[in-house]
C-alpha cells in the first residue's frame, strides 16, 4: 500500500483565498484524522471521521474550516476564506478499526500570506 | 492544555549513547503511544502502551508506564544518527478514537 497520501505537499496562497486540502486514507482504514502541527500550538487534532461520518469536530478552529469526506478513500479540509495564522502543517491520518495505530501522511505546508 | 507534556524538549546525545524521554498527562487514559517524526515528514507509529501494562519493548526501544504517576518514558538504546528526530507521546483517553499529542523532544544524534 502507498500509505496516506496527501495533496498538495505545499501550497502558497495569499489571504482571502479558499485553500483545499486533499487526503487519500490507506485503503480498508475506517478512521481518518486531520490534525494541523505548529510550532506554538503542537499538534491538534481537528476532526475525525469514522466510515465517512464525521464524529467530532470540536477541534475545528472556526466556520473557516470545513471537511468533508464523501467516499473512504477520499477526504478534503478547506479553509475559506485564508488567514495568515492559518499558516501550518496539515496532517491526514488513518486507522482501522480495532488497533489503535494512526498511520500519517507526508503532511501538506500550507502558507498564507 | 495538552494532556501529554515531554521532557526534555530537547536531547542532545553521541551515537551509541541511551536517550531518554519522560512523557507526563493529565487524565486516566486507556493507552499511551510513542511516534517519531523526521525533519519535514509525517508522524510514524513506535510503539503502544495499554493502562495495564508496565513496560514494552520493541527493538532498541523500551517504554515504560506508570498510571500513579500518569507518566511514560521512552528509552531507545546505542542511539544511531538515523534516530535524529522528534519523539511525541500521545494518549488516548477513550478507547481508541482521539489521541492528544504532547509537544515532542526533539533529539539530536552525533555522529
Amino acid at each position: 500500500d502507498a500509505g496516506v497520501i496527501q495533496s498538495p505537499r505545499h501550497e502558497v496562497t495569499e489571504m482571502g483565498q479558499e485553500v483545499t486540502l486533499r487526503c487519500k486514507p490507506i485503503s480498508g482504514h475506517d478512521y481518518l484524522f486531520w490534525y494541523r502541527q505548529t510550532m506554538m500550538r503542537g499538534l491538534e487534532l481537528l476532526i475525525y471521521f469514522n466510515n465517512n461520518v464525521p464524529i467530532d469536530d470540536s477541534g475545528m478552529p472556526e466556520d473557516r474550516f470545513s471537511a468533508k469526506m464523501p467516499n473512504a478513500s477520499f477526504s478534503t479540509l478547506k479553509i475559506q476564506p485564508s488567514e495568515p495564522r492559518d499558516s501550518a502543517v496539515y496532517f491526514c491520518a488513518s486507522r482501522q478499526y480495532g488497533p489503535d495505530t494512526q498511520y500519517f501522511g507526508p503532511g501538506t505546508r500550507l502558507t498564507v500570506l | 492544555s495538552q494532556q501529554g507534556e515531554e521532557d526534555p524538549q530537547a536531547l542532545s546525545i553521541q551515537e551509541g549513547e541511551n536517550a531518554t524521554m519522560n512523557c507526563s498527562y493529565k487524565t486516566s487514559i486507556n493507552n499511551l503511544q510513542w511516534y517519531r517524526q523526521n525533519s519535514g515528514r509525517g508522524l510514524v507509529h513506535l510503539i503502544l502502551i495499554r493502562s495495564n501494562e508496565r513496560e514494552k519493548h520493541s527493538g532498541r526501544l523500551r517504554v515504560t508506564l506508570d498510571t500513579s504517576k500518569k507518566s511514560s518514558s521512552l528509552l531507545i538504546t546505542a542511539s544511531r544518527a538515523a534516530d535524529t528526530a522528534s519523539y511525541f507521546c500521545a494518549t488516548d483517553v477513550a478507547a481508541g478514537n482521539k489521541l492528544t499529542f504532547g509537544g515532542g523532544t526533539r533529539v539530536l544524534v552525533k555522529p
